[in-house]
């Protein structure tokens, strides 16, 4: 069956140090993989996202992310953390089914920032 | 503003008691789907629609239901609650043949008492 694992529950990093959170999937096809952030009482915002090509892509307010289909990851990077990156951040894969579409979530990690 | 609309944003409710939910999608969007997120679960697929028909479901328990009008806004009807289904629903949209272009919502927050 489809997964997302999320290893990290809780994340605590220092303004300006340097952030990876880890994800590994587990999908029988080609994965279509994402990254969302969600601050609180909000939504989700899509970071960053693969379909195929380069392993490494870029998104938003710095991020990036990097397939690596040999170890079933998609880790999101950033090298600089900011006070407002404090968030709660999930992986998810696409799975396309015979008529539909659904993202699967990792359970999340939440980002802390210390000054 | 994501230019998905959810209401109520706030619900409070007693078990046993219904609830719809409803879910304005961006203007444009012929999706909609559904999650619920828990402390315990976290964010569950439960189902989605595609111009007015369901196409794809996920762990969407049998008291619930939904449905995708005609303007293509959506509702998502919870009945015989319980204390479990105390959670945020989101609902996302997204654009013919970007089937994973998701815009959510800001949710709806239901408490069951």
């Amino acid at each position: 069956a489809q997964s997302v694992t999320q290893p990290d529950i809780h994340i605590t990093v220092s303004e300006g140090a340097s952030l990876e959170l880890r994800c590994n999937y587990s999908y029988g096809a080609t994965p279509y993989l994402f990254w969302y952030v969600q601050s609180p009482g909000q939504g989700l915002q899509l970071l960053l996202k693969y379909f195929s090509g380069d392993t490494l892509v870029q998104g938003i307010k710095g991020f990036e992310a990097e397939f690596k289909r040999s170890q079933s990851s998609f880790n999101l990077r950033k090298p600089s953390v900011h006070w407002s990156d404090a968030a709660e951040y999930f992986c998810a894969v696409g799975i396309l089914g015979q008529a539909g579409t659904a993202l699967i979530f990792g359970k999340g990690t939440t980002l802390s920032v210390s000054s | 503003d994501s230019g998905v609309t959810q209401t109520p944003k706030h619900l409070i409710t007693a078990t046993g008691q219904r609830v719809t939910l409803r879910c304005s999608p961006r203007s444009g969007d012929l999706s909609v789907y559904w999650y619920q997120q828990s402390l315990d679960q976290g964010l569950q697929f439960l189902i989605q629609y595609y111009n007015g028909e369901e196409r794809a479901k996920g762990n969407i328990l049998e008291r619930f239901s939904a449905q995708q009008f005609p303007d293509l806004h959506s509702e998502l009807n919870l009945s015989s609650l319980e204390l479990g289904d105390s959670a945020l629903y989101f609902c996302a949209s997204s654009a013919p043949r970007d089937h994973y272009g998701y815009t959510f919502g800001s949710g709806t927050r239901l408490t069951v008492v």
